[in-house]
């Protein structure tokens, strides 16, 4: 069965700061992997997606994220946070069924 | 633009009464899905459904119910057997490639 683990249930950072939000997975095959964030209030927005290939990719708002086949996980970055970064990120595993979200990590930007 | 809608935004229910959350598509996806999320505790699977006329039980379906007579459409029903309903509840379509979502629906029990 696939899973998936955010160890940080909070995380909170200076603006301006570097972020760095970690994710581990379990999948039987290759993992179609993903990270979404969460405004207060609001649904989910795709952040990011990985398929195949490169494995640093490329997201919206500055974000990024690398696949480490030999340590499972896809742990979200970010080089400077802004204020309005302040949400909750979800880290999801999916494929040929339905996708697993791990539980979530807040965080909070500090002025 | 394509997207998912949920209505309403805020609804509130009386106790022992059965209420529906609307959720409509217009992505052209086969698969639907419904989340409740509670503070702290992620999203928790109800039921999603592959293809109209189907759909399936999620991790935490007792105490709700849906149809999927139409692709566009996937209402949730919260029945008076759920004891807890007050929660955010979000829709989502699409597959394991990827999901879009709607702006969730806020119920509260008065």
């Amino acid at each position: 069965a696939q899973s998936v683990t955010q160890p940080d249930i909070h995380i909170t950072v200076s603006e301006g700061a570097s972020l760095e939000l970690r994710c581990n997975y379990s999948y039987g095959a290759t993992p179609y992997l993903f990270w979404y964030v969460q405004s207060p209030g609001q649904g989910l927005q795709l952040l990011l997606k990985y398929f195949s290939g490169d494995t640093l990719v490329q997201g919206i708002k500055g974000f990024e994220a690398e696949f480490k086949r030999s340590q499972s996980s896809f742990n979200l970055r970010k080089p400077s946070v802004h204020w309005s970064d302040a949400a909750e990120y979800f880290c999801a595993v999916g494929g040929a069924g339905k996708s697993t979200f791990g539980d979530g990590t807040t965080l909070t930007v500090k002025p | 633009d394509g997207g998912i809608t949920q209505s309403p935004k805020y609804l509130f229910r009386k106790e022992g009464q059965n209420v529906t959350l609307s959720c409509e598509q217009n992505l052209n996806h086969d698969a639907m899905y419904w989340y409740r999320q509670d503070p702290g505790q992620g999203l928790r699977l109800i039921y999603y459904s592959q293809i109209v006329n189907d759909f399936q039980k999620g991790d935490i379906a007792e105490g709700y119910s849906v149809s999927r007579e139409k692709k566009e459409s996937f209402p949730l029903t919260v029945t008076s057997a759920q004891k807890n309903p007050t929660a955010f509840y979000l829709c989502a379509s699409g597959t394991g490639y990827g999901y879009t979502f709607g702006s969730g629906t806020r119920l509260t029990v008065v």
